[in-house]
């Protein structure tokens, strides 16, 4: 069975701190990789996707995130955080062929000061 | 598009009472998703439907819940009777055929059981 581990439960960061945050899925075929953003009191939004080429993927609020196929990882990464970016965030897997769901991970707490 | 959408946004209701909750995909997606959000367990997939049609809904946690989608444009998720421990948020999400397609979540209703 597919499944999704962050490691981190709880990261916490001043503003302009670099941020990476892990994602380890289990799974031998082919998937597609997500990461979402869930901002207080808000539904989650697509930070940004990878289906295939460039492993290295550019997303929205200068988040990106590089998929290592030998390690099974697809961790999110941001140069410098803003307070803004206090959220959960959700790494996501599915495997690639149709009529599948999505695994989600436990979510990472993001918690930035000003 | 008004994106996908749910009703109520929030429900506060007595154990044992029944509880709906709706939801109305973004028009065109023919994949529906019904996820449970808890600090404990985090976000769990109860079921998905394509083209109308139940597809696996081994995350339902018991006869208790049931969903359904009568068509295209509305899908329902039913709790009766309602206990305690169902309080959560409730996401539907939806997305279109294809591999290579992100799900869109709604807002979300946080149920509430007492």
């Amino acid at each position: 069975a597919q499944s999704v581990s962050q490691h981190n439960h709880h990261v916490i960061l001043s503003e302009a701190a670099s941020l990476e945050l892990g994602c380890n899925y289990s799974y031998g075929g082919t998937v597609n990789l997500f990461w979402y953003v869930q901002y207080p009191g808000q539904h989650l939004q697509l930070l940004l996707k990878y289906f295939s080429g460039d492993p290295l993927v550019k997303g929205i609020k200068g988040f990106e995130a590089e998929f290592i196929k030998s390690k099974f990882s697809f961790n999110l990464r941001k140069p410098s955080v803003q307070w803004s970016d206090t959220a959960e965030y959700f790494c996501a897997v599915n495997a690639r062929q149709a009529g599948t769901a999505l695994i989600f991970g436990k979510g990472t707490t993001l918690s930035v000061s000003s | 598009d008004a994106g996908v959408i749910q009703s109520p946004r929030h429900e506060v209701t007595e154990m044992g009472q029944e509880v709906t909750l709706r939801c109305k995909p973004i028009s065109g997606h023919d994949y529906l998703f019904w996820y449970r959000q808890t600090m404990m367990r985090g976000l769990e997939l109860l079921i998905y439907f394509n083209n109308n049609v139940p597809i696996d809904d081994s995350g339902m946690p018991e006869d208790r819940f049931s969903a359904k989608m009568p068509n295209a444009s509305f899908s329902t998720l039913k709790i009766q009777p309602s206990e305690p421990r169902d309080s959560a948020v409730y996401f539907c999400a939806s997305r279109a055929s294809g591999r290579y397609n992100e799900q869109f979540f709604g807002p979300g209703t946080r149920l509430t059981v007492l």
